[in-house]
């Protein structure tokens, strides 16, 4: 199984400034044959489901604000939030659908500073 | 728009059995994959089972395997859980899912249901 690692656990940011939460892969989770990274972010804000962010680490959903941004490649992932806003205290989650078991990360929480 | 809504959830004793189900609607169900996951009170997210949109594949979590049963009704837009032999590490709340296109990414979620495992 592909181990998702998460870090922070937990951030507190400022209203108005950046949020960067980390997710490494413990294998690569690009797919040589189509160049993309089978990577999403998840954001769960409390009493509510998860809410898919991002997909193929760095598209964002519809709806979804632009201040919202995702990088990286292989096994090192990136989930910025460019100017934090206090709507988007929550927890976030990677995850990786490269193979079953789809496997998360254990969640990072975002808190306002 | 896309709705999942998840019953079934409750209380029950180690050792005994619960099915879930998932009314879907606002897309063509039988088009797409649909999973479970989980989330223990407090905890992180933890896929379960996945069904494709013909029914024909199943997958499932090494932790389930054998004891859950995952299932789909075209005619009533449902998709279903078995759960038998529970023990007290399945109790979670379990969200129905469906997949995009492409099976383990999941872009809708229902609310979920509590299914608590304890004597």
């Amino acid at each position: 199984d592909i181990v998702m690692t998460q870090s922070p656990d937990s951030l507190a940011v400022s209203l108005g400034e950046r949020a960067s939460i980390n997710c490494k892969s413990s294998q690569s989770v690009l797919y040589s044959s189509n160049n993309k990274n089978y990577l999403a972010w998840y954001q769960q804000k409390p009493g509510q489901p998860p809410k898919l962010l991002i997909s193929w680490a760095s598209t964002r959903e519809s709806g979804v604000p632009d201040r919202f941004g995702g990088s990286g490649s292989g096994t090192d992932f990136t989930l910025t939030i460019s100017s934090l806003q206090a709507e988007d205290v929550a927890l976030y989650y990677c995850q990786q659908y490269y193979s079953t078991p789809q496997t998360f990360g254990q969640g990072t929480k975002l808190e306002i500073k | 728009e896309v709705q999942l809504l998840e019953s079934g959830g409750g209380f029950v004793q180690p050792g005994g059995s619960l099915r879930l189900s998932c009314a879907a609607s606002g897309f063509t169900f039988s088009a797409f994959a649909m999973s479970w996951v989980r989330q223990a009170p407090g905890k992180g997210l933890e896929w379960v089972s996945t069904i494709s949109g013909s029914g024909g594949s199943t997958y499932y979590a090494d932790s389930v395997k054998g004891r859950f049963t995952i299932s789909r009704d075209k005619s009533k837009n449902t998709l279903y859980l078995q759960m038998n032999t529970l023990r007290a590490e399945d109790t979670a709340f379990y969200y129905c899912a469906k997949d995009t296109m492409v099976r383990g990414l999941f872009d809708y979620w229902g609310q979920g249901t509590l299914v608590t495992v304890s004597s």
